[in-house]
């Protein structure tokens, strides 16, 4: 089945430097890749998502870049502040199991002042 | 438009109580889930529906029972709480068939439970 590996578990970034989080994944059939941030206390929201047949996608100051040979895809946070600091999760779904999202083990990102 | 709903938000069970963590969505999505989430730690699927009346086991289902009797509802229960099932429980639901490349999950606001 599938399996998404998350890289680093933690990530600190000085305020206004960028931050980049990885994930790979094992099933080339898996063609969405949504990105959910997690603040403290709250609950997994959408903040982008990326389809197979994308290569990248921008909303602000966040990007998502998909490399499809080499089964991976990164959120990238550009200008990083304060409130950018929460736990971010990555996922794939394959096209058979729509319903099924295969999660990532999370990201926690603080941005240090 | 209330999105996902869960009941209670807290709870404090003895070791050996039962409970049922209610969940309610208003977006007609055919999947909902039940996940757990230990501190500092990632989403772990309990159960999972695709539909009114069917239920599957996800990655973690021991000692948790699921029911979707209605379609907007999705109910976890646990038959004998132990102390290792002390957790945040979210509930999350996707996928209206009328709007198929919309695969978004949202999630409730999460319960957390305590079993001493």
């Amino acid at each position: 089945g599938e399996n998404v590996e998350q890289h680093p578990s933690t990530l600190s970034v000085q305020e206004g430097d960028s931050a980049v989080i990885k994930c790979t994944y094992s099933d080339s059939a898996s063609n969405y890749f949504p990105w959910y941030k997690q603040e403290l206390g709250k609950r997994p929201q959408l903040i982008i998502d990326i389809r197979s047949n994308v290569g990248e996608k921008k909303d602000q100051r966040i990007a998502v870049t998909l490399n499809k040979t080499a089964k991976h895809f990164s959120l990238h946070i550009t200008e990083t502040q304060p409130e950018d600091s929460a736990v971010y999760f990555c996922a794939a779904i394959k096209p058979e199991s729509n319903y099924q999202l295969i999660w990532g083990a999370g990201t926690k990102l603080i941005i240090k002042p | 438009n209330a999105g996902v709903t869960q009941t209670p938000k807290f709870r404090v069970l003895k070791t050996g109580q039962s409970m049922t963590l209610l969940c309610a969505q208003d977006m007609n999505h055919e999947y909902m889930y039940w996940y757990r989430q230990d501190p500092g730690m990632g989403l772990r699927l309990i159960h999972y529906s695709v539909g009114e009346g069917t239920t599957a086991k996800g990655e973690v289902p021991d000692g948790y029972n699921v029911s979707r009797l209605k379609k907007q509802n999705f109910l976890l229960g646990l038959e004998s709480a132990a102390p290792s099932q002390t957790s945040v429980y979210f509930c999350a639901s996707s996928f209206d068939a009328a709007y198929p490349m919309n695969t978004e999950a949202f999630f409730g606001q999460g319960t957390r439970l305590t079993v001493v």
